[in-house]
């Protein structure tokens, strides 16, 4: 079984530009969420879909959004790049039950984004 | 809000020797889940153990094992038989129970080095 795929692996942009990431989540799973780590705020939660619907979502500007589609992909946007916006996006998939009694988040790999 | 400390940034440990990881976290909530996280170089983060609050039997994963003290608001790791790969950065994570709760709280992390 394919795990959580995210691409791109790496991305540089510059100031003011905007950025699209994209995340494949495990098959059969209906959650996508997305987490920023930086080496200062470390993981920070950004926002989670489930069933093409924002359920959650954290302390992050609007300049940061997100959508899903009905096959559950999900992609992040971020616009009007910040110099503090460079960091690793990490993406997680779980199977989201009615209580996440056994549930388990899985992780992909990331997309470093560097602004610069 | 919940938060989570990892008091411990970085700890070594000779291979096939036992290291506990030490984690707090600070909550109103009777029921959630803790998890704990590894994030090896390859930036995946991959799910090491959980614990859910109502149990009161620690979990086990073959060499991970952990003390959680709910009073207390402590969950710490034991890694027996500390092996190379174990060599990464653990994260201690927090997930509150209940309805469409995905979000994760996590800790600033301890880089854990396992020598030879």
């Amino acid at each position: 079984k394919a795990g959580v795929t995210q691409t791109p692996r790496y991305l540089i942009k510059t100031r003011g530009q905007q950025v699209t990431l994209s995340c494949s989540p495990i098959s059969g799973h209906r959650s996508v969420s997305w987490y920023q780590q930086t080496p200062g705020q470390g993981l920070q939660f950004l926002f989670e879909y489930f069933s093409e619907t924002q359920r959650n979502k954290g302390n992050f500007p609007g300049r940061f959004s997100g959508r899903q589609f009905s096959n559950s992909r999900s992609e992040m946007n971020v616009s009007t790049l910040e110099l503090g916006d460079s960091a690793l996006y990490l993406c997680a998939s779980s199977l989201a039950g009615v209580r996440p009694t056994n549930e388990k988040l899985f992780f992909g790999s990331g997309t470093q984004l560097s602004v610069l | 809000a919940q938060t989570v400390t990892q008091s411990q940034p970085e700890m070594s440990v000779q291979e096939a020797e036992t290291v506990t990881l030490s984690c707090t976290y600070d909550t109103s909530e009777n029921n959630y889940y803790l998890f704990w996280y590894k994030q090896p170089p390859s930036r995946q983060m991959i799910l090491v153990i959980r614990q859910e609050a109502y149990k009161q039997q620690n979990a086990t994963e073959n060499r991970f094992s952990v003390n959680f003290q709910k009073a207390a608001k402590s969950f710490s790791l034991k890694i027996s038989d500390s092996q190379l790969g174990d060599t990464a950065m653990y994260f201690c994570a927090f997930m509150k129970s209940g309805g469409s709760n995905y979000k994760l709280t996590f800790g600033k992390g301890t880089l854990l080095t396992v020598n030879p």
